[in-house]
C-alpha cells in the first residue's frame, strides 16, 4: 500500500456521461497530481494542486476539471465522456512542491467508456 | 521544450544477467532531479531510484543503479542480477522546475527470461 488511495478502482460508463474520480493523498503530503495513461502509452500530466490551490495545468481537456478540498483529498471530474477518454487515471502525491520530491502514486482508476 | 526520451520500446534479459535501460532528457536547468519508475502488470507506479543532478556520484539502490552523464543529458538504469519480478514497464521521469509537472518518457518494456 503506497498510502495514496484512489477510488473507484474500475469504472465503466457510457459516452456522454460524467464521472468523478477520487484521490486521498499520503498522510502529510500537500501536493496532488493527476495523470492519464492511455493503453500502452506514457503518462500525460493533467493538473496539480498544492494545499487546495491549482499550481500547474497540463494537457487537461476543458471537459475535465479537478479540485482539492480542505482535507487535501482531490477529485477529478470528467464530463461529456468520449470513447477516447478510456484510460488509467493516476493520482500521485508529494510532500511539497519543489525539487527532489518524488511522487507516490495511487493504484489508479481504470475508466472504460462504452 | 523539456522532454524525456526512452529509445528502447522493449528490452529482454536473461534471469541473473544485467541489463541497461537508456534515457535522455532535455533541460536548460542546472539543478534538478531524475527518477526511474517501474510499472509491473499490476499497473502500480513504483519509484525505483532517483538521482540529484548536482551529485557526481551515481545513485544505487540494491540491484538498481544509474549511469548519470550530466553533460550528455543521459540517465540510464542498470539492473543487475535480473529477477523475474523485474519484468515491468520502466519509465524515466524528469520534473519540471518546482516539481509541478513530472515529465515521463514513453517507457521501456522489460522482459525477463527464465
Amino acid at each position: 500500500d503506497s498510502g495514496v488511495t484512489q477510488t473507484p478502482k474500475h469504472l465503466i460508463t457510457a459516452t456522454g456521461q460524467r464521472v468523478t474520480l477520487r484521490c486521498s493523498p499520503r498522510s502529510g503530503d500537500l501536493s496532488v497530481y493527476w495523470y492519464q495513461q492511455s493503453l500502452d502509452q506514457g503518462l500525460q500530466f493533467l493538473i496539480q494542486y498544492y494545499n487546495g490551490e491549482e499550481r500547474a495545468k497540463g494537457n487537461i481537456l476543458e471537459r475535465f476539471s479537478a479540485q482539492q478540498f480542505p482535507d487535501l483529498h482531490s477529485e477529478l471530474n470528467l464530463s461529456s465522456l468520449e470513447l477516447g477518454d478510456s484510460a488509467l487515471y493516476f493520482c500521485a502525491s508529494s510532500v511539497a512542491t519543489g525539487f527532489g520530491y518524488g511522487y507516490t502514486f495511487g493504484s489508479g482508476t481504470r475508466l472504460t467508456v462504452v | 521544450a523539456q522532454t524525456v526520451t526512452q529509445s528502447q520500446p522493449e528490452m529482454s534479459v536473461q534471469e541473473a544477467e544485467t541489463v541497461t535501460l537508456s534515457c535522455t532528457y532535455d533541460t536548460s536547468e542546472s539543478d534538478y532531479y531524475l527518477f526511474w519508475y517501474k510499472q509491473p502488470p499490476s499497473r502500480q507506479m513504483i519509484l525505483v531510484i532517483r538521482q540529484e543532478a548536482y551529485k557526481q556520484q551515481n545513485a544505487t539502490e540494491n540491484r538498481f543503479s544509474v549511469n548519470f552523464q550530466k553533460a550528455a543529458k543521459s540517465f540510464s538504469l542498470k539492473i543487475s542480477d535480473s529477477q523475474l519480478g523485474d519484468a515491468a514497464m520502466y519509465f524515466c521521469a524528469y520534473p519540471k522546475c518546482n516539481n509541478n509537472d513530472m515529465r515521463f518518457g514513453a517507457g521501456t518494456r522489460l522482459t525477463v527470461k527464465p
